[in-house]
């Protein structure tokens, strides 16, 4: 199992602005995800983060709009830059170990932009 | 898309009443996770299929997955207050992402 510890668990934010996440894992893993959950809808997969390589964006997705840090098998980072009150959501953090594993999740941060 | 789809959307029962959801893929899944999202919670792993036609249970609930694997199904048997939330069976694919299905919302009246 891996425990995650996500921060910040909610925000407000004002619009134009960037908020960083911060998604810290107890133990070293290869995959590191980060999803969206809007209200009521189901988790939408933002990107895969790799150490030491780029990210993989999803279709929808851009660097520039939520670029990602993973410095090292344990920690990894979510920007939402240029916020508008659409990116209201949501976001999770989530790790796996590879194929046929289960994944697992940090309590996520609850944004919202105003 | 690469979405799967699950109905109902939402489901009120009984406490003591059966639940039952269903997850539909329009292309064969390799395998086949279940998820439960409490309210205000994040997705907690429940279970994994891989065979087909692999049916898994605990304790009340009963996971099943198709012949074809391209669908799957989660049963519970006589619903309690602490079965509320909403499930989603997800999908993984060959990069090791998981894609979840639409989420089926579940609501336990007591």
């Amino acid at each position: 199992s891996a425990v995650i510890s996500q921060k910040p668990s909610r925000d407000i934010c004002q619009r134009g602005t960037s908020l960083t996440i911060q998604c810290q894992v107890d133990s070293q893993v290869t995959m590191m995800f980060w999803y969206r959950q809007q209200p009521g809808q189901s988790l939408t997969l933002i990107a895969t983060a790799n150490q030491g390589s780029e990210a993989t964006y999803e279709s929808g997705f851009v660097i520039d709009k939520f670029p990602i840090s993973r410095p090292n098998l344990t920690f990894s980072t979510l920007t939402v830059s240029n916020m508008s009150p659409e990116d209201s959501s949501i976001y999770l953090c989530s790790v796996g170990q590879g194929a046929r594993t289960e994944a697992f999740f940090g309590q996520g941060t609850r944004l919202t932009v105003v | 898309g690469q979405q799967v789809m699950q109905i109902p959307q939402y489901q009120h029962v009984q406490e003591g009443e059966d639940f039952t959801t269903y997850c539909n893929s329009s292309t064969t899944l390799s395998n086949i996770q279940w998820y439960k999202q409490r309210p205000g919670g994040h997705p907690v792993f429940l279970i994994q299929l891989v065979k087909s036609g692999e049916v898994k249970k605990q304790k009340r609930l009963t996971f099943q997955f198709g012949e074809a694997k391209k669908n799957s199904s989660l049963h519970i048997t006589a619903t309690q207050t602490t079965d509320v939330g909403t499930y989603f069976c997800a999908r993984q694919t060959g990069a090791n992402n998981l894609f979840f299905g639409t989420g089926t919302r579940l609501t336990v009246i007591p």
